[in-house]
């Protein structure tokens, strides 16, 4: 049963490109939410998309979007890329009303 | 605001001792308590989580305890081994669907 794949693993790009980030849940999973952690801190929640609608979001701008495919998989949309954005973005599925997120490797996004 | 807070930043321990990790939550709300395992390159593995109607859990070396009165929760591993050594992140959530808030992480070295 393969987990929480995210692709690319590595990605550099400049300042002012754009950038696209898949996840694929675990099997049986329905809800994935995306996370961007900095060197050395914790994750923090960007959002999380339920039956292909953002259902929460957290303190992120409206540069960072997202979607969910009819298969559960999922996209993260990033414009306007700064510096800061720099960081291990980080793909979690769960599912059937359960709490635990399993998280994906990450896709590690260097701006340069 | 929702809010989790975790000490130490770092914790050395010679191989065979205990580690014992502390954090502290803001929202009284928060009902489901995982703690995540991150070892360098991967994303976040879950080692064990409880729930806010048990005041402990056990899994082999690791165990959990929560306070929710006070709104403390411990992690600790007994018997430490070198590939403990890793990022170990507390989180708290609200819902089965919610955002999970993690704290800021403990850099656990174990010297053989």
């Amino acid at each position: 049963d393969a987990g929480v794949t995210q692709s690319p693993t590595h990605l550099i790009k400049t300042r002012g490109q754009q950038v696209t980030l898949r996840c694929s849940p675990k099997s049986g999973h329905d809800t994935v939410s995306w996370y961007q952690q900095a060197l050395g801190q914790g994750p923090q929640f960007i959002f999380q998309y339920y039956e292909e609608e953002e259902r929460q979001r957290g303190n992120f701008p409206d540069r960072f979007s997202g979607h969910q495919f009819p298969n559960y998989s999922s996209e993260l949309n990033v414009n306007a890329l700064l510096l800061g954005d720099s960081a291990l973005y980080l793909c979690a599925s769960s599912g059937d009303s359960q709490e635990t997120q399993y998280f994906g490797p990450g896709t590690r996004l260097l701006v340069l | 605001g929702e809010n989790v807070e975790q000490h130490p930043s770092t914790l050395s321990v010679q191989e065979g001792d205990s580690a014992v990790i502390k954090c502290t939550y803001s929202d009284s709300a928060s009902n489901y308590f995982p703690w995540y395992k991150q070892e360098l390159g991967k994303g976040p593995q879950l080692i064990i989580d409880i729930r806010s109607n048990v005041g402990e859990k056990k899994d082999q070396r690791i165990a959990v305890t929560l306070n929710k009165t006070a709104k403390h929760f411990s992690l600790h591993i007994t018997e430490t081994q070198p590939e403990d050594s890793a990022v170990y992140f507390c989180a708290a959530m609200k819902t089965s669907y919610d955002k999970v808030i993690f704290g800021p992480g403990t850099s656990l070295s174990v010297i053989p």
